[in-house]
């Protein structure tokens, strides 16, 4: 079964990077695409950006100076970084499997990521 | 982008009964839409895809409709287990972007 987890800080200070985990089991992140996407309080949520099969990569035009997507294969991981945080990056972060059409069938549990002094 | 508009945020229902919850595109998206529930403490699930697929495991009491801008998830004689947060998602072009959610709560 594909299980994706997410780990990283719970805490960021403002201007900093935030930079989360997304550690894979059940199925390898050199198939199909692996994505973040955001849920803000409120529940609103937002496509972040994915890493695909090969490596390459596709971001949200809305973050695309200060995302970053990368990968380990190794490990079966792949990371998010975001840069320059505000207080408006105060959301709970989710992993996600994406299916060759831009659908996302399985979910990791998602993260808190406080932005705050 | 694409908006997405889910007109109920919230929505109250009992066992037994029919619901549905709506989610009207800004734009024509053909039938490029995705339903996902979320429940406290669970990861999300996708339900439907291309409007009215149903993922593989999604009981059949759910049904999704529409084509172009709206489109509608229907849950026929609603179990227990159905009450949560749904979304839809638009993936007829990036960035891919979701209505702001629908909480189904027991009434």
């Amino acid at each position: 079964e594909v299980q994706l987890q997410e780990s990283g800080p719970g805490l960021v200070k403002p201007s900093q990077s935030l930079s989360l985990t997304c550690s894979v089991t059940g199925y390898s992140i050199t198939s199909n695409y692996w994505g973040w996407i955001r849920k803000f309080p409120g529940n609103k949520m937002e496509w972040m950006g994915y890493i695909s099969y090969s490596g390459s990569t596709s971001y949200n035009p809305s973050l695309k100076s200060r995302i970053s997507i990368t990968r380990d294969t190794s490990k079966n991981q792949f990371f998010l970084q975001l840069n320059s945080v505000t207080t408006e990056d105060t959301a709970t972060y989710y992993c996600a499997r994406r299916r060759r059409v831009p659908l996302f069938d399985y979910w990791g549990q998602g993260v808190m990521v406080t932005v705050s002094s | 982008d694409v908006q997405m508009t889910q007109s109920l945020s919230y929505l109250a229902a009992s066992p037994g009964e029919s619901v549905s919850i709506s989610c009207k595109a800004s734009k024509s998206i053909s039938n490029y839409l995705a339903w996902y529930q979320q429940k406290p403490g669970e990861a999300y699930k996708l339900l439907i895809y291309s409007g009215s697929t149903l993922q593989s495991g999604t009981p059949s009491r759910f049904s999704g409709s529409g084509s172009g801008t709206d489109f509608t998830l229907t849950i026929r004689s609603l179990e227990p287990e159905d009450f949560g947060l749904y979304y839809c998602q638009q993936y007829y072009e990036k960035p891919y972007t979701f209505g702001a959610g629908t909480k189904l709560e027991l009434k």
